[in-house]
């Protein structure tokens, strides 16, 4: 069983601060990230990918993977109050089924003006 | 810009009445899903598709079916909608790996929240 965790929050951070969202996966295989944003009543929208280990970085958001440490984790930089969302962690794995998405339960972030 | 359309957005309907969930999607992609989703909660695959007269279920067990006649299009039926039925219904979709060299995840559409009374 592919299993996905997230903290659920939830998570509140100050207008301006560093939003760490955190992720962990149990399919060592695994091979794409995805973060997503989740509005209240809202569909989810794809936010950032990563695929090797390291930093990726697109505009306040910065992704970051180890996969030896099967952890990936999302940053948020001077975090807005429209960043107030659920933020969705999916990892495609290997083997039977790799096409699919195993998504986290996901952290609700809360950024206070 | 959504590439992916599912209609209606909002439906309110009464118990034992057989309702289709529509979803299509403009970008070719070969890969279609659809998920179930209470408010605040997780997302649960209920049936998937990796192509054209390729359907299957998914990990949440549904009384709904699927059908997919044409690649871009990955109806949902309830047959006898209840109440235990009430929820928001998400279609997505997704590109062969293979065509685009790269893997960008699911494209969702915008969701069906479905009523049973």
């Amino acid at each position: 069983q592919k299993e996905v965790e997230q903290n659920s929050g939830p998570l509140s951070v100050p207008e301006g601060a560093i939003a760490s969202l955190n992720c962990t996966y149990s399919d060592r295989g695994s091979q794409s990230f995805f973060w997503y944003r989740q509005y209240s009543g809202k569909s989810p929208e794809l936010i950032m990918f990563i695929y090797s280990n390291g930093d990726k970085e697109d505009g306040r958001f910065t992704a970051q993977l180890n996969k030896a440490s099967q952890y990936v984790s999302l940053l948020i930089r001077d975090s807005q109050p429209s960043d107030s969302a659920t933020y969705l962690c999916a990892v495609k794995g290997s083997g039977a089924g790799s096409y699919q998405l195993t998504f986290g339960k996901g952290t609700k972030l809360s950024v206070i003006p | 810009e959504a590439d992916i359309y599912q209609t209606p957005r909002y439906l309110v309907i009464g118990t034992g009445k057989k309702i289709t969930l529509e979803c299509s999607q403009t970008m070719g992609h070969d890969k279609m899903y659809w998920y179930q989703q209470d408010p605040g909660m997780e997302l649960h695959l209920i049936h998937y598709s990796y192509g054209v007269n390729s359907t299957e279920k998914g990990d949440l067990s549904s009384e709904s079916t699927v059908s997919r006649i044409r690649t871009e299009h990955f109806p949902l039926t309830l047959e006898s909608a209840r109440p235990s039925h009430t929820s928001q219904y998400l279609c997505a979709s997704s590109e062969d790996l293979v065509r685009t060299g790269g893997d960008y995840g699911y494209t969702f559409g915008s969701g069906t929240r479905l009523t049973v009374v």
